[in-house]
């Protein structure tokens, strides 16, 4: 069956360091890879997407990379923020008008001072 | 510029009660909407999907059925609530025909007890 794994384990980051977070996946061909943040008690807020076709996407501070030959991508804040708190979802999507996405469970970002 | 809303925000419900939530898009035409639900501590699981009035499709057997009576208004149903059906409900919206980001509302919080 199709599987998004999100490392479920709290990520804690001192100020100014990267954060790396990772989404791995299996028994999928994803069109495209989509990240989010969601605040608690709040819905998703949309931040990049990554094509099969590409490598590496950047956003101000963000950075995504899509690897399908390891069926991974990696999801980098740089110089991150306490304001960057939250938890942050992987999101798979198939090719189609639905335009469907499979979520991961998501990984909980704590950044300290 | 477009905008979802979803109400109410917090919701409790005895079992067996009937339940009826409502999300509306303004701003674009003719989207692709969906239904998910967050369980506690899990991941987002999308539970309909729709590409048209009145065109549904169900990802997941349940309780639970949506409708779609105008372009840019979705439904989701009850006719009698269970305990299981307690979560975070999220209503979304995407580009119909692109493989682009979706947008989430603000979510409803439903208590079944």
């Amino acid at each position: 069956s199709q599987k998004i794994e999100q490392n479920s384990e709290a990520l804690n980051i001192q100020e100014g360091k990267t954060a790396t977070l990772t989404c791995n996946y299996t028994n999928y061909s994803p069109a495209y890879l989509q990240w989010y943040r969601q605040d608690p008690g709040r819905g998703p807020v949309f931040l990049l997407l990554i094509r099969e076709n590409e490598k590496e996407k950047r956003k101000e501070r963000l950075k995504v990379t899509f690897d399908t030959t390891l069926k991974q991508s990696l999801f980098h804040i740089t110089a991150s923020q306490p304001a960057d708190s939250a938890t942050y979802l992987c999101a798979l999507g198939e090719t189609g008008t639905a335009s469907k996405l499979t979520f991961g469970t998501g990984t909980r970002l704590q950044v300290t001072l | 510029s477009q905008t979802i809303h979803q109400w109410p925000a917090t919701l409790v419900q005895p079992v067996g009660s009937p339940l009826s939530l409502e999300c509306t898009v303004e701003g674009t035409s003719n989207p692709n909407l969906y239904w998910y639900r967050q369980a506690a501590g899990r991941g987002l699981q999308l539970l309909f999907y729709s590409v048209g009035i009145g065109q549904i499709s169900s990802e997941v057997p349940q309780n639970l059925s949506a409708s779609r009576p105008q372009d840019r208004q979705f439904i989701l149903s009850s006719k009698k609530l269970l305990l299981s059906d307690s979560g975070f409900y999220l209503c979304a919206w995407s580009v119909r025909g692109v493989n682009t980001e979706a947008f989430f509302g603000q979510g409803t919080r439903l208590t079944v007890v």
